[in-house]
């Protein structure tokens, strides 16, 4: 069974860091682009950024270009997103995706339960 | 970037009936756009991809349609499962963007 497990949510202050982190499970991992989309509260969808399985294309949303890092660890089976410069507009809900993979690029066919950051105003 | 629009924001259909959900693209995606569902509290599910293949385990009931810039998501005859947000997302250019959503509920 494919498992996306999130953890580092939390509060924090305006200006600060978060690393959010993914473990991943029940699927060959280092085969698939894996992604972050967060959701803020009450509002819709937004894809925050995507990795490829090897780490070799990465790719960011204007709205966090230059302020977030994703990056994966193969071997840990694990997905991270390194978040600095943080703003009230980053509160959200942030999920681990999973990409379809094959025909199904580009979409996602799996997700996390979510971890929620909060950032006051 | 590519502005996906959804319409109507909200919907309301009785259980039985056909609904209809419209999505937009500010350019041609080709047939590179996918449907999801969120239900309150869940994380999206798949739907479909390829603007009309369902993905595994979605009834049949549902169906997608549609390519360049206008895409349609069908569902022929409601459930009490199916009444949640749905949402489309193009894939074929990154940003991969998504709508802001279309409420269905029971009228």
């Amino acid at each position: 069974e494919v498992q996306l497990v999130e953890s580092g949510g939390g509060l924090v202050k305006p200006g600060g860091s978060l690393r959010l982190s993914c473990a991943a499970s029940g699927f060959t991992f280092s085969s698939y682009s894996m992604n972050w989309v967060r959701q803020a509260p009450g509002k819709g969808l937004e894809w925050v950024s995507s990795i490829s399985s090897s780490s070799n294309y990465i790719y960011y949303a204007d709205s966090v270009q230059g302020r977030f890092t994703i990056s994966r660890d193969n071997a840990k089976n694990s997905l991270y997103l390194q978040m600095n410069s943080l703003s009230a507009d980053d509160t959200a809900v942030y999920y681990c995706a999973r990409d379809g993979g094959r025909a199904v690029a580009g979409t996602i066919d799996y997700w996390g339960q979510g971890t929620l950051v909060t950032v006051p105003s | 970037e590519i502005v996906m629009t959804q319409s109507p924001a909200t919907l309301s259909v009785s259980p039985g009936e056909r609904a209809t959900l419209s999505c937009r693209a500010s350019q041609s995606v080709s047939s590179n756009l996918a449907w999801y569902l969120q239900k309150p509290g869940q994380a999206p599910r798949l739907l479909i991809y390829g603007a009309s293949t369902r993905a595994t385990g979605i009834p049949a009931r549902f169906s997608g349609s549609g390519s360049g810039t206008e895409f349609t998501l069908t569902i022929s005859s409601l459930q009490s499962e199916d009444f949640a947000v749905y949402y489309c997302q193009q894939y074929n250019n990154w940003p991969y963007t998504f709508g802001q959503g279309t409420k269905l509920e029971i009228k």
